[in-house]
């Protein structure tokens, strides 16, 4: 079992363009979750995903939207990356929304 | 302003000693977790606490839940280099399932 993965590991971007970032998890998992962590601040929830086919807003989902694409895969969008989204960003799952989240290895982005 | 202030943010200490590192707030929570995260990769829960005054142990790691609910306690005896990593407290409180992250304390510990 892979558990959570995410892809791409690393990315650059400029000011306005866009991008997906992708998250899988194979642990027939109901939930999942969008984080960014930036020094400092600790973790912070962008959007998540309480079961297939609901998604709703965390503490910081401006600039963002997402997809539950399936139970399997939730992704993130960037529609016009700011210098401001610069930051790692982990996708989470849990069997529920009560229960223990295991998280992804993380996607660096750098925005410039 | 975070929900869980944490304290200290960096403690660096020599192999053999011992560490505590705390998580504060002055919400009440239904439950609270503990995560090690090591460089480059995604935190690892190490421990869930839901009851007041509880205290957990996990090999040379003790924690500890408050009695009232709004803090607990990291505490690592005999430390090791194989503990270095972010230690990140997080908690939900009563009627809210969504995590709330401390911003972590970075441990160092010198062979």
């Amino acid at each position: 079992n892979a558990g959570v993965t995410q892809t791409p590991k690393f990315q650059v971007l400029k000011t306005g363009q866009s991008m997906t970032l992708q998250c899988a998890q194979d642990m027939n998992h109901n939930s999942m979750y969008w984080y960014r962590q930036d020094p400092g601040m600790g973790l912070r929830l962008i959007y998540y995903s309480a079961s297939e086919g609901t998604t709703d807003k965390g503490e910081v989902p401006n600039g963002y939207n997402v997809s539950r694409l399936n139970k399997r895969e939730f992704s993130l969008r960037l529609e016009s990356a700011a210098p401001s989204q610069t930051s790692v960003y982990f996708c989470a799952s849990s069997e529920g929304v009560d229960y223990e989240q295991y998280f992804g290895p993380g996607t660096r982005l750098t925005v410039t | 302003t975070q929900l869980l202030e944490q304290s200290p943010q960096f403690l660096s200490i020599q192999e053999g000693e011992n560490l505590t590192v705390y998580c504060n707030s002055s919400s009440v929570f239904s439950s609270l977790q503990w995560y090690r995260q090591e460089p480059g990769e995604g935190p690892v829960l190490l421990v869930t606490v839901v009851t007041g005054g509880e205290v957990k142990k996990l090999k040379r790691l003790t924690f500890q839940f408050g009695d009232a609910r709004k803090d607990s306690s990291l505490h690592i005896t005999a430390a090791q280099p194989g503990d270095t990593g972010l230690y990140l407290c997080a908690g939900t409180v009563f009627n809210d399932y969504k995590l709330s992250f401390g911003a972590g304390t970075t441990v160092t510990v010198r062979a």
